[in-house]
């Protein structure tokens, strides 16, 4: 059960799209459409953002999408904004049935 | 409105043991799968065990099982993670999830486990 591999960090400019890559193996990422995103602030608990790839829970942003290539997901927030500052974190779902997080990524926005 | 809330952390010696509860409010514990996710101060989310809507499949990360018990009370509305033969690295804030079974869109406020002599 390793961790899922992101970068540590991000950043991009308002109004910019960045992307937050989430890779992992044949035996959970790629295995399964079963990746979910979630943001989370400083001392704050996460919130779902993305579920089974991408699908937006009811009053997420449309400037927050989902996908999936192989065995890496990704995250992408078009037209960033001060308050998508925040840590975000990828799970899937695992051949094991259990779950398996990403290490976060920090984005920034400058 | 779906509330959860977390209580039993607190201080514990290394191999000692532990009971967290997680209160449900707003639907029925019996509806759902439901999670519990830890996070080490400073470090990211790990998910540690998970037990689906009739009670008939739980599941574990490697690095609890054997140790650690999941369980509920329906008649209480409230599910449990039992911990024991605690360790340094068990440290962390437990929050309990309402899921799906593979995401949560409800996570309660989160309670400290230290594990420490």
């Amino acid at each position: 059960q390793s961790a899922l591999s992101q970068p540590a960090s991000v950043s991009g400019s308002p109004g910019q799209s960045i992307t937050i890559s989430c890779t992992g193996t044949s035996s959970d990422v790629g295995g399964y459409n079963s990746v979910s995103w979630y943001q989370q602030y400083p001392g704050k608990v996460p919130k779902l953002m993305i579920y089974d790839v991408n699908k937006r829970p009811s009053g997420v942003s449309n400037r927050f999408s989902g996908s999936k290539s192989a065995n890496t997901a990704s995250l992408t927030i078009s037209g960033l904004q001060a308050e998508d500052e925040a840590d975000y974190y990828c799970s899937s779902y695992t051949t094991s049935s259990t779950l398996v997080f990403g290490g976060g990524t920090k984005l920034t926005v400058l | 409105e779906v509330q959860l809330v977390e209580s039993g952390g607190g201080l514990v010696q290394p191999g000692g043991s532990l009971r967290l509860s997680c209160a449900a409010s707003g639907f029925t514990l019996s509806s759902y799968w439901m999670h519990w996710v830890r996070q080490a101060p400073g470090k990211g989310l790990v998910w540690v065990s998970r037990i689906n809507s009739d009670e008939s499949s739980t599941n574990y990360a490697d690095s609890v099982k054997g140790r650690f018990t999941i369980s509920r009370d329906i008649a209480k509305n409230t599910m449990y993670l039992q911990m024991n033969g605690l360790r340094a690295e068990d440290t962390a804030v437990y929050y309990c999830a309402r899921g799906g079974a593979v995401a949560s869109a409800y996570w309660g406020q989160g309670t400290l486990v230290t594990v420490s002599s």
